[in-house]
């Protein structure tokens, strides 16, 4: 099955300050690549998401970058905020339409200090 | 707009009984799918449930069940629970259907110990 490795687990930046996560993915079928952000006791919310036809994709200050060959995705959060402070998810599906599944990696939690 | 919603908030229950948590998916969306986290964890893949038919399951065991109703909602059920089934449990609804990966909308969770 899907295996999806994130890194780092911990990452500490300054206000205003660029913050980088990685991630890969074992499933050369996968083809959705969402990003999810968990503040503390609160839901995963989608942040922003790639899909396998797409290189890259911005939204304000965040972005995702897709390298099929390499089988790995991050995401890049630029002038850093502390309300930016969370635990942020990747996960890769495979399949599609009514029938596919969300494998997550175990998450990098983002301290971002004033 | 109501979003996702799951009942109950929180739940406590000894070794050995039964849970039944409840989903209610966004209005429109016929796709829901159960997600266990552990603390300090990724969201895990339990269950994924469309048009009434179960569509997806993860590696949990058989004590673990679930069912999506007309109006699509859902119940997961857990049998004999163990200590180690404490965790956030997480429902995500999705429009679904035709051939394109639908994006997953999560609900606050039900945060299931087990003592």
């Amino acid at each position: 099955g899907e295996n999806v490795e994130q890194h780092p687990s911990t990452l500490s930046v300054q206000e205003g300050d660029s913050a980088v996560i990685k991630c890969t993915y074992s499933d050369s079928a996968s083809n959705y690549f969402p990003w999810y952000k968990q503040e503390l006791g609160k839901r995963p919310q989608l942040i922003i998401d790639i899909r396998s036809n797409v290189g890259e994709k911005k939204d304000q200050r965040i972005a995702v970058t897709l390298n099929k060959t390499a089988k790995h995705f991050s995401l890049h959060i630029t002038e850093t905020q502390p309300e930016d402070s969370a635990v942020y998810f990747c996960a890769a599906s495979s399949g599609g339409g009514s029938n596919y599944k969300l494998t997550f990696g175990k998450g990098t939690l983002l301290t971002v200090n004033p | 707009d109501a979003g996702v919603t799951q009942s109950p908030t929180h739940l406590i229950k000894t070794r050995g009984q039964h849970v039944t948590l409840r989903c209610s998916p966004i209005s429109g969306h016929k796709s829901v799918s159960w997600y266990q986290q552990v603390l300090g964890q990724g969201p895990q893949f339990i269950f994924q449930y469309y048009e009434k038919e179960e569509r997806g399951r993860g590696n949990f065991p058989d004590r673990f069940s679930a069912r999506q109703f007309p109006n699509y909602s859902s119940e997961l059920n857990v049998n004999a629970l163990l200590l180690g089934d404490s965790a956030l449990y997480l429902c995500a609804s999705s429009l679904a259907g035709g051939a394109t990966v639908w994006e997953q909308f999560f609900g606050p969770g039900t945060r299931l110990t087990v003592l």
